[in-house]
């Protein structure tokens, strides 16, 4: 099956830097989501990006299908940033819309 | 108004015992979900239902039984629970099954003792 990869799998930060999160797929896929889980535990959508770049806000993300990767930017992080971001994409071979998540990356923002 | 909702938000109880996870949607959604995430916080999807027929059953021991009475409902039946199930169970659904934005529940936290 298709295997994804994040990186890097912990990131700290002082506020108000900027990070940039990694996400390596092996195959090509047709649905890819970046999530937030905030230190309560909710998953927050954040971009549905299979190719692409998107903006919102202080976020943004871009997904080079061909070469297989997704990269999510934070710009002037913030505290309320913390938490685990994962990616997750469902293969196009299927239609069910099962997705695969990596193993996430955890930021802490310090103030 | 909450989108996805789950009952209950913590469960402990003593292996050996069944329990049940509830979800409800009400974005008019026709697939639902439900996904696992352990303690080291990989999530790993269980089942997957569309307008209440099961899609995706991914190996899942039979001890898990999911039951979707109609498409805004997709419950977790959970038989002779195990210290291994404890974990956090995640409702989720989508308008459609296929390349669809994942709208999550806030979780289940089950605890086996």
């Amino acid at each position: 099956g298709i295997q994804v990869e994040q990186s890097p799998p912990d990131l700290i930060l002082q506020e108000g830097a900027n990070s940039t999160l990694r996400c390596n797929f092996s195959d090509s896929v047709n649905n890819l989501q970046w999530f937030h889980q905030n230190p309560w535990g909710q998953l927050i959508n954040l971009f549905y990006i299979p190719s692409g770049t998107k903006q919102n806000g202080r976020l943004s993300a871009t997904t080079v299908a061909t070469e297989r990767y997704s990269l999510l930017y934070i710009s002037s992080s913030q505290t309320t940033d913390s938490g685990v971001y994962f990616c997750a994409v469902g293969d196009s071979s299927g239609n069910t819309g099962k997705l695969i998540f990596g193993q996430g990356t955890t930021l802490q923002v310090k103030p | 108004d909450t989108a996805v909702s789950q009952t209950p938000k913590y469960l402990v109880t003593q292996m050996g015992n069944d329990k049940s996870i509830k979800c409800e949607q009400n974005l008019g959604h026709d697939t639902m979900y439900w996904y696992k995430q352990d303690s080291k916080k990989f999530l790993k999807i269980m089942f997957s239902y569309n307008n209440k027929e099961l899609i995706i059953n991914e190996t899942v021991p039979n001890r898990f039984s999911p039951k979707s009475p109609d498409k805004a409902h997709l419950n977790l039946h959970i038989n002779s629970l195990e210290l291994g199930d404890s974990a956090v169970y995640f409702c989720a659904s989508s308008h459609t099954a296929g390349a669809n934005v994942l709208t999550f529940g806030a979780g289940s936290r089950l605890t086996v003792l």
